[in-house]
């Protein structure tokens, strides 16, 4: 497989409970990028990782979000006492370096909170 | 911090037809400008992109332009086919390494 993999595809949970996203980027790229896309909507900048640092969190929407990168590879996107507006697909992107590097995108994680 | 501009929201077009995309930036300083395709449940994936070196690229039915005076960028698609009925997503990237991503447009095509 060599592009990105998120897991699980679908998640359906309930309003209060905590989620956790997974993000496998491409062997050997360094930059990782998480996003959030509401229906019929655009991109939504969560959070950028170099390596294992994110020197961008800028765009998570609350402290109910984290994200973490270990060893510079895996990446987990954690959304604690989940609301109904976190309902969107979560989309994560790796590039070989970041900034104007194309970037992949996987199938992204459809997040259904009820 | 940078600021990207699509039109149209929706763009419906016969099958052969032509089909333009056009986005505006504000940074001087982007110098990457790719575009995506995403198809129904799907990621986008990236299908053409242009540095601020040069000024068109060519990649079989599909070309993009770039005017760094104007700041504007555009996405040609010639001879359309129902197969590339899709959103597309354009992005600029600069002094910043988070690109900035347009608003997106759906591309119909009709048979």
């Amino acid at each position: 497989g060599a592009g990105v993999s998120q897991s699980p595809s679908n998640k359906v949970t309930e309003k209060g409970k905590d989620v956790e996203l997974r993000c496998d980027p491409i062997s050997g790229h360094t930059a990782l990028y998480w996003y959030r896309q509401s229906l019929g909507q655009g991109l939504e900048f969560l959070i950028y990782f170099q390596g294992n640092s994110a020197p961008d969190k800028s765009g998570l929407p609350s402290d109910r979000f984290s994200a973490e990168r270990t060893g510079g590879s895996v990446s987990t996107l954690t959304i604690q006492r989940t609301q109904q507006e976190d309902s969107a697909v979560y989309l994560c992107a790796s590039s070989s370096s970041g900034g104007s590097q194309p970037q992949h995108f996987g199938d992204g994680t459809r997040l259904s909170i009820l | 911090g940078e600021n990207v501009e699509q039109h149209p929201s929706t763009l419906s077009v016969q099958e052969g037809d032509s089909a333009v995309i056009k986005c505006t930036y504000s940074d001087s300083a982007s110098n990457y400008f790719p575009w995506y395709k995403q198809e129904l449940g799907k990621g986008p994936q990236l299908i053409i992109d242009i540095r601020s070196n040069v000024g068109e690229k060519k990649d079989q039915r599909i070309a993009v332009t770039l005017n760094k005076t104007a700041k504007h960028f555009s996405l040609h698609i010639t001879e359309t086919q129902p197969e590339d009925s899709a959103v597309y997503f354009c992005a600029a990237t600069g002094g910043s390494y988070i690109p900035t991503f347009g608003r997106g447009t759906s591309l119909i095509v009709h048979p």
